[in-house]
């Protein structure tokens, strides 16, 4: 199974402030992608889905460059309830059409 | 809508035991993808189930297996029991065909300890 990476972390960032996380995969034959949040010992929780065109839900924006096969996520005006592992994830299709989880990034807002 | 849930919530187990994890998948969902999550990674794919049948599986070895329901519930048996199996048992479920990129929904998860 291909690869999904991400910059670990952690990041420490004050409140209201702009954090951006970077992922690569490396299938090109990907299709689908996916930013997940992980709270400490609870479950993933998709947060958005991921389209070529970008993608905007508040304070999130989500970037797919396929030729890069790179994907981003910018959070601004970071809230202390922000902190958390962020995964990127793609879904690379074939073999289950599972979901291929980077390692994830963890996010520490401070006051 | 109900969401995903699983039981038990936390297990202890020694080496060589068998264990069996359970999931009931979402309403309206007919699609059930199992992960194993250790400390400091993220999910791993173990396998997939749709219409009661093993629809992929990730690099893991047989003693690794599951099922799916009518309902579309569905259990992830593990024989044999090695320390590095403790983890976190993820089941996530979604809506789609047998080739489907959907987005998938996890439960609450299983912590599993092996002693």
């Amino acid at each position: 199974r291909k690869e999904v990476e991400q910059d670990p972390g952690p990041f420490n960032v004050p409140e209201g402030a702009t954090v951006a996380f970077n992922c690569t995969y490396s299938n090109s034959a990907s299709q689908s992608f996916f930013w997940y949040r992980q709270d400490c010992r609870k479950e993933p929780k998709l947060l958005m889905s991921v389209y070529s065109s970008g993608n905007e839900d508040g304070r999130f924006t989500a970037q797919l460059n396929r030729a890069s096969q790179y994907i981003s996520l910018l959070i601004r005006d970071s809230k202390l309830s922000d902190s958390a592992t962020y995964l990127c994830v793609v879904n690379e299709g074939g073999g289950g059409y599972a979901l291929n989880f980077g390692k994830g990034t963890s996010l520490l807002v401070t006051p | 809508e109900t969401g995903v849930t699983q039981s038990p919530t936390h297990l202890i187990k020694t080496r060589g035991q068998q264990v069996t994890l359970r999931c009931s998948s979402q309403s309206g969902h007919n699609t059930v993808s199992w992960y194993q999550q250790a400390l400091g990674q993220g999910p791993q794919f173990i396998f997939q189930y749709y219409r009661e049948e093993e629809n992929g599986r990730g690099n893991f070895p047989p003693r690794f297996s599951g099922l799916q329901f009518p309902n579309y519930s569905s259990e992830l048996n593990v024989n044999a029991l090695e320390l590095d199996d403790s983890a976190l048992y993820l089941c996530a479920s979604s809506f789609g065909g047998q080739h489907s990129y959907n987005e998938q929904f996890f439960g609450p998860g299983t912590r599993l300890t092996v002693l």
